[in-house]
């Protein structure tokens, strides 16, 4: 079966480390986004990516990074963690013209 | 901009009691509406959507009406199960075919046997 898959499940990482979070879609989506859960704020998005080579910013995009070199994957890299970014990432995708998301099972970053 | 509001949670309530969790949204057009759930330690799953006004979307007996005079999108069950607990976002779909979703921030449910 498709599906979309995070790595790691859960990381603990010290400030200014670069950390990055790998995001895996068999579906052959076009459409990939991140979205950062904090309580009291839903689902924020970050980084999003309509194909191959394009990435657009979000509504909190400050301090992160996205770069998609195939269709599967959208990689997101926090280039010097900061404490502010202790969060619960998801990772979503779209088919081409659709608007319904498919989530992953998200990634538990906690930065010390 | 566009935004979504949830009514604040947690919402406690025993098996079988009647579910309504209230979504009111503001937006340019006429956007797309859907519900999702979030298990504990999941990623978020559609539970279900409307695309145009009077629209009523349903779901593992869950269901929401798309109220274009009220702007309203407001998520009901008759008989909630243990099951049910989770939390809930409203969410919808950004008028510039962005593919974009806005999502309200979420109502916990705890359903209690």
């Amino acid at each position: 079966d498709a599906e979309i898959t995070q790595s790691p499940r859960h990381k603990i990482t010290e400030t200014g480390r670069q950390v990055t979070l790998a995001c895996h879609q068999t579906w052959n989506h076009n459409n990939m986004f991140w979205y950062r859960q904090d309580l009291g704020h839903g689902l924020r998005l970050i980084h999003y990516s309509y194909g191959v080579q394009d990435t657009n910013k979000g509504e909190v995009s400050d301090g992160y990074s996205v770069s998609r070199s195939n269709t599967e994957d959208l990689p997101l890299t926090l280039e010097s963690a900061a404490s502010s970014q202790t969060s619960v990432y998801f990772c979503a995708s779209s088919g081409q013209n659709q608007e319904t998301q498919y989530f992953g099972p998200g990634t538990r970053l906690l930065v010390l | 901009g566009d935004s979504v509001t949830q009514m604040e949670g947690p919402v406690t309530l025993s098996e079988e009691a009647f579910l309504t969790i209230n979504c009111t949204y503001t937006a340019t057009g006429y956007p797309s509406l859907f519900w999702y759930v979030q298990y504990p330690g999941e990623g978020l799953q559609l539970l279900l959507k409307a695309t145009k006004a009077d629209d009523k979307g349903s779901n593992k007996g869950f269901e929401a009406t798309y109220r274009k005079e009220t702007t309203s999108f407001h998520l009901e069950k008759g008989s909630v199960q243990v099951s049910d607990s989770a939390v809930y976002f409203c969410a919808l779909s950004e008028m510039d075919s962005s593919y974009k979703l806005i999502f309200g921030s979420g109502t916990r449910l705890l359903v209690r046997p």
